[in-house]
């Protein structure tokens, strides 16, 4: 149980355009998502943390504008990279909490690696 | 921001050797939690341990916290060359224990 997928898990894109990135929780149901954001050889940094039915809390420094949330339901949430740039290239990684299990676990899905042209 | 600092950030040993690695947090915290992650993949959750306890063992794995010193250890007894990956410590605030955050890691390499 507790399994989190990712789709898709790779994508190349070019400058400009957008990219939605989508968080699925296939197993239990997640109020709570959180997405990071991973570059080569380094730590996870906390992007947002995403609220079923209500706005997603951004980390400072992060553009809200630029990396749009949505939360529509207890299973899924969605993060889309508007206008990319190839400084957005990264690996990004979504996590979920199981309500049902209580606990402060995170159960992350396997990244989408984002590749901007 | 990230307020983990693990040491060493690269271990090499050989199999069957013991594995250990070490990390430090900055903020009174809720519970310390190891995630392990190959390469180029999800993180996958080891073990948590409270900021009331002291020790926690999960098969080959144990952990220890010590509040005072706000560090935690994780020793790996045992490796094998499956064991090879990055491994991260993770904080859960007292404040806000629903997010966590993420020391540097360590990348181990089990040599066959």
């Amino acid at each position: 149980g507790a399994v989190v997928s990712q789709h898709p898990s790779r994508v190349i894109c070019k400058s400009g355009t957008s990219v939605k990135i989508e968080c699925r929780s296939l197993d239990f149901q997640a109020t709570t998502m959180f997405w990071y954001r991973q570059f080569p050889k380094q730590s996870l940094m906390l992007m947002a943390t995403s609220n079923e039915g209500s706005k997603a809390t951004y980390e400072q420094g992060v553009e809200k504008d630029k990396f749009l949330i949505n939360h529509a339901s207890l299973t899924l949430s969605t993060l889309t990279v508007t206008s990319a740039h190839p400084e957005d290239s990264s690996f990004y990684i979504c996590s979920a909490r199981d309500l049902g299990r209580g606990g402060y676990e995170q159960y992350f899905g396997p990244g989408t690696r984002l590749t901007v042209t | 921001s990230q307020q983990g600092e693990e040491d060493p950030q690269a271990l090499s040993i050989q199999e069957g050797e013991n594995a250990t690695m070490n990390c430090s947090y900055k903020t009174s915290i809720n519970n310390l939690q190891w995630y392990r992650q190959n390469s180029g993949r999800g993180l996958v959750h080891l073990i948590l341990i409270r900021s009331n306890e002291r020790e926690k063992h999960s098969g080959r794995l144990r952990v220890t916290l010590d509040t005072s010193k706000k560090s935690s250890s994780l020793l790996i007894t045992a490796s094998r060359a499956a064991d090879t990956a990055s491994y991260f410590c993770a904080t859960a605030d007292s404040g806000s224990a629903r997010q966590l955050t993420f020391g540097s890691g360590t990348q181990l390499t089990v040599l066959p």
